[in-house]
């Protein structure tokens, strides 16, 4: 079935450079996408969305990125900081579903 | 802020107890989500609730089954438990059928012994 998958499982980055993180979708027909960060213990919280009618969404530090060609979701997080550190995992729904299709996850790791 | 509250957040039971995992939240939202999550296997669902008395069985509803009698509260039950629902058990609300976020809570940790 179509799923959301994620490209690196872990990721370290040095605190204060940039973060990518990516996610693939198979369903073409997505039109809504979603980052969440669930630190350990935690819920998923929401962090950023954006809509398939869109490439690009700013929040705060952070960037969602959106390619519909290749069907390529990233999100990009500035001068990263040691509170950053958590599982990020993205989500889509497909239009006429009310599911939301969940990636298993990246874990990003800080280093001081 | 929206805010979902799950009940506990860690819960020990023995196999073949009935369990009951309750939310609430408090933003009005019509709809209600139960997931389970599992290292490696990411979010699964549960059931789904779009309305009071309302629900659709998810990708994995067997074991278990919901209960939506007021709009604020949705509770998972587990009708006999058994050790394979030893998992992180994460409840979800959303405005409506509308594509938006879900909100979560902060998940229970129920460990079947």
């Amino acid at each position: 079935g179509e799923s959301v998958g994620l490209h690196l499982p872990t990721l370290s980055v040095q605190e204060g450079d940039n973060s990518i993180i990516n996610c693939a979708y198979s369903n073409s027909a997505s039109d809504y996408f979603i980052w969440y960060k669930q630190e350990s213990g935690k819920g998923p919280q929401f962090i950023i969305d954006i809509r398939s009618n869109m490439d690009k969404r700013q929040g705060q530090r952070v960037t969602v990125l959106l390619n519909k060609t290749v069907k390529h979701l990233s999100l990009q997080i500035a001068a990263t900081q040691p509170g950053d550190s958590a599982v990020y995992f993205c989500a889509e729904i497909t239009p006429g579903t009310y599911k939301y299709i969940f990636g298993t996850g990246t874990r990003l790791k800080v280093l001081a | 802020d929206v805010k979902v509250t799950q009940s506990s957040r860690y819960l020990v039971k023995r196999t073949g107890e009935k369990v009951f995992l309750e939310c609430v939240q408090d933003m009005d939202h019509e709809n209600m989500f139960w997931y389970r999550q599992d290292p490696g296997l990411g979010l699964r669902l549960i059931y789904f609730s779009y309305d009071v008395k309302m629900k659709e069985k998810g990708d994995i509803p067997e074991g278990y089954s919901v209960s939506r009698e007021k709009k604020e509260r949705f509770s998972l039950i587990l009708e006999s438990a058994s050790t394979n629902q030893t998992s992180m058990y994460l409840c979800a609300s959303r405005i409506d059928r509308i594509n938006t976020e879900a909100f979560f809570g902060q998940g229970t940790r129920l460990t079947v012994v």
